[in-house]
């Protein structure tokens, strides 16, 4: 089975200030491993995943995350953030292959201050 | 692409009333669906696994009698939670993941519906 460690439930972040959510994960096999960004009652939206190849990976608003197999991470950065992105961020792992289960952690919150 | 649409997106009801809630994925086929509970400042509980033209696999403490699940084509399910109590109060989500066969394409969520058990 696997898991995910979230271990900021909030982070306050000025905007046009960078800033980094932790994920890490746990798992006895090979993972596929996600970011899903929710805004207020809505659903999730993928943000990026790493599925292989290269270990960084790249959203189209700026985000980005890099998967390290020895820490066991998937650490998502953005450099400088917007009030825009003021959501909660969700990082997600399933094991390799297809139609697996996918588990999410707890959440952060993302609080963007103007 | 790949929109999943959920209906209804709030929903109020009495105790002891049934409510079906349905997930459509509108531009693709999903073999696969699946359904998620979210509670207040927690991570999104898995409830069931969702597949077309069989039945539905639970997770383990979930109801399969309380959380009637269908998935009657490859691009709707119903998720029905009979003799509804204020407990079963939440943020109820789906998810489907494009593709009929073997894929490791990443899930695609409605946007939720919220019920609320008076």
């Amino acid at each position: 089975a696997q898991s995910v460690t979230q271990l900021d439930s909030q982070v306050p972040v000025f905007e046009e200030a960078p800033v980094e959510l932790r994920c890490n994960y746990s798992s006895s096999v090979s993972v596929y491993l996600f970011w899903y960004v929710q805004y207020p009652n809505q659903g999730l939206q993928l943000l990026l995943k790493y599925l292989s190849g290269s270990t960084l990976v790249e959203s189209i608003n700026g985000f980005e995350a890099e998967f390290n197999k020895s820490q066991t991470s998937f650490h998502l950065r953005k450099p400088s953030v917007h009030i825009s992105d003021t959501a909660e961020y969700f990082c997600a792992v399933s094991a390799s292959g297809g139609y697996q289960k996918v588990t999410f952690g707890t959440g952060t919150k993302l609080q963007v201050i103007p | 692409g790949a929109v999943v649409s959920q209906h209804p997106s709030r929903v109020i009801c009495k105790s002891g009333t049934s409510v079906k809630i349905e997930c459509r994925s509108l531009d693709f086929q999903a073999t696969t669906m699946f359904w998620y509970r979210q509670f207040p400042k927690k991570s999104l509980m898995l409830m069931a696994t969702s597949n077309e033209g069989s039945k539905a696999t639970y997770e383990q403490g979930v109801e399969k009698d309380k959380f009637l699940i269908n998935h009657a084509s490859l691009t709707l399910s119903t998720l029905t939670v009979t003799s509804a109590h204020p407990e079963d109060s939440s943020f109820y989500i789906c998810s489907a993941r494009p593709g009929t066969g073997w894929s490791v394409a990443p899930l695609h969520f409605g946007n939720g519906t919220r019920l609320t058990v008076t």
